[in-house]
């Protein structure tokens, strides 16, 4: 099955900065990829996500990048505040939309 | 999602016990999964549902059988429990299986004791 490679697992930037997040897929059937974040106590919520027909999505601060090629598809967020502060998980999924999680990164922003 | 039902949302078992999980979606989808997350494995598919029957079964043990008794509704019964099956249990809906987004309800936090 699918195996989903995420890092770095903790990453601490400073407001205002950009926080990146790589991701890392074995399966090349795989052709979507969510992201999503999900704050203590709380359930993963959507913030993302980019299709193998696409290279890139922008949606405010967030973009996120794929490259089929290499397998890898990466989360940018731009001008972070402390309200990214948060952990997110990359996804991929095949046809039958069983989605294989990252093992997490934990973002903290420092104000 | 507040269109995402799970109920409990805490439940606290004894070792040996059986519980259900329940879960109802009141966005018109007509897929429905189950993931479980603990400390150990962050995200863990567990089932998905299309249209009330079985699309992928991720579970190695028969203790864990959903049940699909309408269309938006997707139960999680497990049985003889064990205290490794503590866990936040997340209920996921998406509009068809295939390349859809997927929304999670708010999860039932799961102890064993």
């Amino acid at each position: 099955g699918e195996q989903v490679e995420q890092l770095p697992s903790i990453l601490r930037v400073q407001e205002g900065s950009s926080a990146s997040i790589n991701c890392s897929y074995e399966d090349s059937a795989s052709n979507y990829f969510p992201w999503y974040k999900q704050e203590p106590g709380e359930n993963p919520k959507l913030i993302i996500d980019i299709r193998s027909n696409m290279e890139r999505k922008q949606i405010q601060e967030l973009i996120v990048l794929l490259d089929k090629k290499a397998k890898r598809f990466s989360l940018h967020i731009t001008d972070t505040q402390p309200g990214d502060s948060a952990m997110y998980f990359c996804a991929a999924t095949g046809g039958n939309n069983k989605l294989t999680f990252g093992q997490g990164t934990v973002l903290s922003v420092i104000p | 999602d507040p269109k995402i039902i799970q109920k409990p949302k805490y439940l606290v078992a004894v070792t040996g016990s059986e519980k259900i999980l329940i879960c109802e979606q009141y966005l018109g989808h007509n897929a429905m999964y189950w993931y479980r997350q603990s400390a150990k494995k962050p995200l863990e598919f567990m089932f998905s549902y299309s249209y009330q029957k079985l699309m992928d079964n991720q579970t190695a043990s028969s203790r864990f059988q959903p049940q699909s008794s309408k269309k938006n509704h997707l139960d999680l019964q497990i049985t003889a429990l064990k205290p490794d099956d503590s866990a936040t249990y997340f209920c996921a809906s998406s509009q068809v299986s295939g390349y859809a987004e997927q929304f999670f309800g708010p999860g039932t936090r799961l102890t064993v004791l």
